[in-house]
C-alpha cells in the first residue's frame, strides 16, 4: 500500500463544475504539499499546508491532520484546469523529502 | 535569477551509456532534490543535497549519484544506463532550515533505447 493515496485517479469535468480530489496518507507529516502538473512535466506549487484550510483563487485545500487526509477543491472549473494534480507529504522523519501520490488526471471540458 | 532551470529539456541515450542532467536552483536556495517520475506515476526521491552535501537517500543503486555546488546548482549523473531508467527527471529546491515550499523545475525526459 502506498504510504500517499490519491482519489480519484481520473476525473472529467463540465466547465463551471466543483471538483474535489481527495488524498490519504499513512505516515506521520510536517506538512502536505498540493502540486499541479501539466503536460510538458513542469509541476507548480499549488499549496503546503500543516493544519486548518488555504485558499488560492478558485483553489482550496484542507487538511485534517486527525484522519490523515487532505482534499482539493476547485471551484467553476475551468478548461484550463486541465492537468494532473499530485498530493505529496513531508514526512517527520525527514522534513525535505517528499513522497508523492500518483496523481489525479483532471480534464474538464467546455 | 528566479525559479528552477533544468537542462537538457529532452535526451535520448543508449543503454550502457552515462548522462548528466543539470539543475540551476532557485536564488536563495541551499536545498535540492531530485525524482524519477515514470510515466503515469507519481515522482519518486532519488536524492537530496544541502550545502553541498547529500543528507537523504532513496531505493536507487549507487549508479545514481549527484553533486551540489558552491552556487548550489546541482547535477544528476546516472551510469550504467538501463531501458528502465527512461523517465521524466525533476529537480526540486528550497532554503532550509525555513518552512516555505519547494520550486520544481520543468523536468529533463530521459529516453533510454
Amino acid at each position: 500500500k502506498n504510504e500517499v493515496e490519491q482519489s480519484p485517479q481520473n476525473l472529467t469535468a463540465q466547465e463551471g463544475e466543483f471538483i474535489t480530489i481527495n488524498c490519504s496518507y499513512s505516515v506521520g507529516i510536517s506538512a502536505l504539499h498540493w502540486l499541479q502538473q501539466h503536460p510538458g512535466g513542469g509541476i507548480v506549487s499549488l499549496f503546503m499546508l500543516s493544519s486548518g484550510k488555504k485558499k488560492h483563487g478558485r483553489l482550496i485545500a484542507t487538511i485534517n491532520i486527525q484522519e490523515k487526509h487532505s482534499s482539493l477543491h476547485i471551484t467553476a472549473s475551468h478548461p484550463r484546469d486541465s492537468a494532473v494534480y499530485i498530493c505529496a507529504v513531508s514526512s517527520h522523519n525527514n522534513t525535505d523529502k517528499l513522497i508523492f501520490g500518483t496523481g489525479t488526471r483532471l480534464q474538464v471540458f467546455p | 535569477e528566479t525559479g528552477v532551470t533544468q537542462s537538457p529539456t529532452h535526451l535520448i541515450k543508449t543503454r550502457g551509456q552515462q548522462v548528466t542532467l543539470r539543475c540551476s536552483s532557485q536564488s536563495g536556495h541551499n536545498t535540492v532534490s531530485w525524482y524519477q517520475q515514470a510515466l503515469g506515476q507519481g515522482p519518486q526521491f532519488i536524492f537530496q543535497y544541502y550545502r553541498e552535501e547529500e543528507n537523504g537517500r532513496g531505493n536507487f543503486p549507487p549508479r545514481f549519484s549527484g553533486l551540489q555546488f558552491p552556487n548550489y546548482s546541482s547535477e544528476l549523473n546516472v551510469n550504467a544506463l538501463e531501458l528502465d531508467d527512461s523517465a521524466l527527471y525533476l529537480c526540486a529546491s528550497k532554503s532550509s532550515p525555513t518552512n516555505y515550499g519547494y520550486t520544481f523545475g520543468s523536468g529533463t525526459r530521459l529516453t533510454v533505447v
